[in-house]
């Protein structure tokens, strides 16, 4: 059964540190591993990863996927309050919008 | 460029009522998904629909639980007879009919059933 397993479960931070977000899966037929931040609301789009080894960035985020070893990270440097969020990894097959979700990140960033 | 829209944000019903979710997809997108969270678990996929078809419903429930996307107007997921277990935010999102946007699909602010 295709599986996306998140760690940790939860994180507690201060402002400023570094934190990464880890996501590994098991799947049958692989197309792109994406990440979505949560905030009590709609889940927002961060990344698309298709490619082993090429970052994706964004401001202060940054993800990478190794297709060899099976996971991808969720990097955010110098955390701020607003990064609290709960941090959703998923994997998608074929070409539809058919994702299987990991049960999700959830980051506080304290003052 | 209004994004995925849904309502009601809130709904109560009691046990046995009928609950109607409506989902507007991103303009432009013609795929429709709907998503279910249950409190303290993760998003898992209910069904998927492009216009005046089901092309997946391999996450709905098998009884009471329906969906469609007519030609015109919303999607509209429909739980009859709903049960306290229904309680749960529905997502639903939508992506456009692209092979480049790959398995990116966009949220809209969810529907959250408690069922009293």
């Amino acid at each position: 059964e295709d599986k996306v397993v998140q760690s940790p479960l939860s994180l507690v931070v201060h402002e400023g540190d570094t934190v990464t977000l880890n996501c590994s899966y098991e799947v049958t037929n692989f197309r792109s591993l994406l990440w979505y931040k949560q905030e009590k609301k709609a889940p927002t789009f961060l990344f698309m990863l298709t490619s082993s080894g090429i970052e994706k960035k964004s401001g202060r985020l940054s993800s990478i996927l190794d297709k060899k070893e099976l996971f991808s990270i969720l990097n955010i440097t110098a955390t701020q309050t607003g990064d609290s969020a709960v941090y959703l990894c998923a994997f998608g097959s074929g070409n539809t919008g058919k994702l299987i979700f990991g049960q999700g990140t959830t980051l506080q960033v304290k003052p | 460029n209004a994004g995925v829209m849904q309502n009601p944000r809130h709904l109560v019903r009691r046990r046995g009522q009928e609950a109607r979710l409506r989902c507007s997809p991103m303009k432009g997108h013609s795929h429709v998904y709907w998503y279910r969270q249950l409190p303290e678990e993760g998003l898992k996929f209910m069904v998927y629909l492009q216009k005046e078809n089901i092309i997946d419903e391999s996450g709905m429930p098998k009884e009471r639980f329906s969906a469609e996307f007519p030609k015109e107007g919303p999607s509209i997921l429909r739980i009859q007879q709903v049960v306290r277990g229904d309680s749960a935010a529905y997502f639903c999102a939508s992506s456009p009919f692209s092979a480049d946007s790959g398995n990116t699909i966009y949220f809209g602010e969810g529907s959250w059933l408690t069922v009293v």
